[in-house]
């Protein structure tokens, strides 16, 4: 399986809902990472997996979270939504430390 | 803090001129660098880099180059052409580590 792949497109949630966001990786990429884009704004880093351990968190509060399977699939967890967490959500993977990262086309979410 | 900058949201450049995008960085540690660009509905797709040791890489009508006393890289794009019209996103790590994104500049070639 080639590109990274991503679901849903696009979703809907109320505040204070919880949501998963789910992606699904190229064979052989180990890392995967997690970014948030705002609206007007430059993709933000949420936190990094290598091997299914968390090995980096950006400026993100705890209720953001994420695992990470051994087929190379991984989910973005959010708990108690909030109206700010409105945004794109890119995963992005890479085999082990080579910079090339795949981006997917991301989950649009939008929280009312 | 935004640690990786583009000052121009926008850009406009007629058919066969050349686009030049500019990106300035704040945090000395980054050692990588970075071009993506962005079609509407589609995630980043990955365009050029550089690592800090170059000033300059070329990937056929891509040229990007890196000042790193100025903080400063500009990805050239000649000839442009209308299907180069999209968001750029500079990108700088600091080792193999996560990607830092400026805000984009919305580049249009015009016909």
């Amino acid at each position: 399986e080639t590109g990274v792949t991503q679901s849903p497109t696009h979703l809907i949630k109320t505040r204070g809902q919880q949501v998963t966001l789910r992606c699904s990786s190229q064979s052989g990429h180990n890392t995967v990472s997690w970014y948030q884009q705002a609206l007007g704004q430059g993709p933000q880093f949420i936190f990094q997996y290598y091997r299914e351990e968390e090995n980096g968190r950006g400026n993100f509060p705890p209720r953001f979270s994420g695992l990470q399977f051994p087929n190379y699939s991984s989910e973005l967890n959010v708990n108690a939504l909030e109206l700010d967490d409105s945004a794109l959500y890119l995963c992005a993977s890479r085999p082990g430390t080579n910079y090339g990262y795949t981006f997917g086309s991301g989950t649009r979410l939008t929280v009312v | 803090d935004q640690q990786v900058k583009q000052n121009s949201p926008s850009l406009s450049v007629q058919e066969g001129r050349i686009s030049i995008l500019n990106c300035d960085y704040t945090n000395s540690m980054f050692d990588y660098f970075l071009w993506y660009k962005k079609y509407p509905a589609e995630g980043p797709t990955f365009l050029i880099s550089i690592s800090s040791i170059k000033d300059k890489n070329e990937d056929g009508r891509f040229t990007v180059f890196l000042n790193k006393s100025a903080k400063h890289l500009s990805l050239h794009i000649v000839p442009s052409q209308p299907g180069d019209s999209a968001v750029y996103f500079c990108a700088a790590s600091a080792g193999a580590n996560n990607l830092f994104f400026g805000t984009g500049t919305r580049l249009t070639v015009i016909p």
